[in-house]
């Protein structure tokens, strides 16, 4: 089993608020880092550290952590931001990276 | 532009070996750690491995140690992901990825287009 749990699917109405959500012991001490991929496309980095986001990434994206959980969020969701979405973190005890399984997302 | 441009499709038979590139444009890939991650089709992210800024040392995922070797040429900005002993499982999309990190939190920024590879006979 995977370090990184995530639920595989969630919905959000237009325009509405979506909490993704992914739990590892690892952030504990790490923060993670946001990829959104669409089909057919290489992932993308939305979110990464405390709340930090590339250029290019619209502000309703967002980042949080508490506990072992670390969260993204997108407040007033579109319908371009339905896509599949992957955390990641460093490992937990060694030099290796982990993804958690990844959320798909509807955009009702 | 940052941008990285790896190599095309490619088809393999089972048992034999492939070699990705991945060419960095716009940056120096002696400031980087990079790594690769590959992709199955239907399937999620999986993390294969790093390789160091100055190409000295790589650190690999436990279930390809032993099959996967990562190297770069700095005079072409180029590296490479080789794996050996394919077998049908390894037919996914390969990405490279360039790694960028602060305390604390590491993050892949940006990644390659993807590059194929079918393993079938």
């Amino acid at each position: 089993s995977s370090e990184l749990t995530q639920d595989p699917a969630a919905s959000v109405a237009l325009g509405q608020t979506v909490r993704i959500t992914c739990q590892g012991d690892n952030f504990r001490t790490y923060y993670a880092s946001w990829y959104q991929q669409k089909p057919g496309q290489a992932p993308v980095l939305v979110v990464y550290g405390k709340n930090n986001r590339p250029a290019g990434i619209p502000d309703r994206f967002s980042g949080s952590r508490s506990g072992n959980t670390a969260s993204l969020a997108i407040t007033g969701a579109q319908a371009e931001d339905e896509a599949d979405y992957y955390c990641k973190s460093r490992g937990s005890s060694g030099n290796y990276w982990v993804f958690g399984g990844g959320t798909k997302l509807t955009v009702l | 532009q940052v941008q990285l441009v790896q190599s095309g499709a490619e088809v393999k038979e089972p048992g034999a070996s492939v070699k990705v590139s991945c060419k960095a444009l716009g940056y120096s890939i002696i400031n980087h750690y990079m790594h690769w991650v590959r992709q199955a089709p239907g399937q999620g992210l999986e993390w294969m491995g790093v390789i160091n800024p100055s190409g000295t040392s790589t650190s690999y995922a436990q279930k390809l140690q032993g099959r996967v070797a990562m190297t770069r040429d700095t005079s072409t900005s180029t590296l490479y992901m080789e794996l050996s002993s394919l077998t049908s499982e390894d037919t996914a999309v390969y990405y490279c990825a360039r790694d960028q990190s602060t305390e604390g939190t590491w993050w892949f920024d940006p990644w390659g287009q993807g590059s194929l590879v079918i393993v079938s006979s």
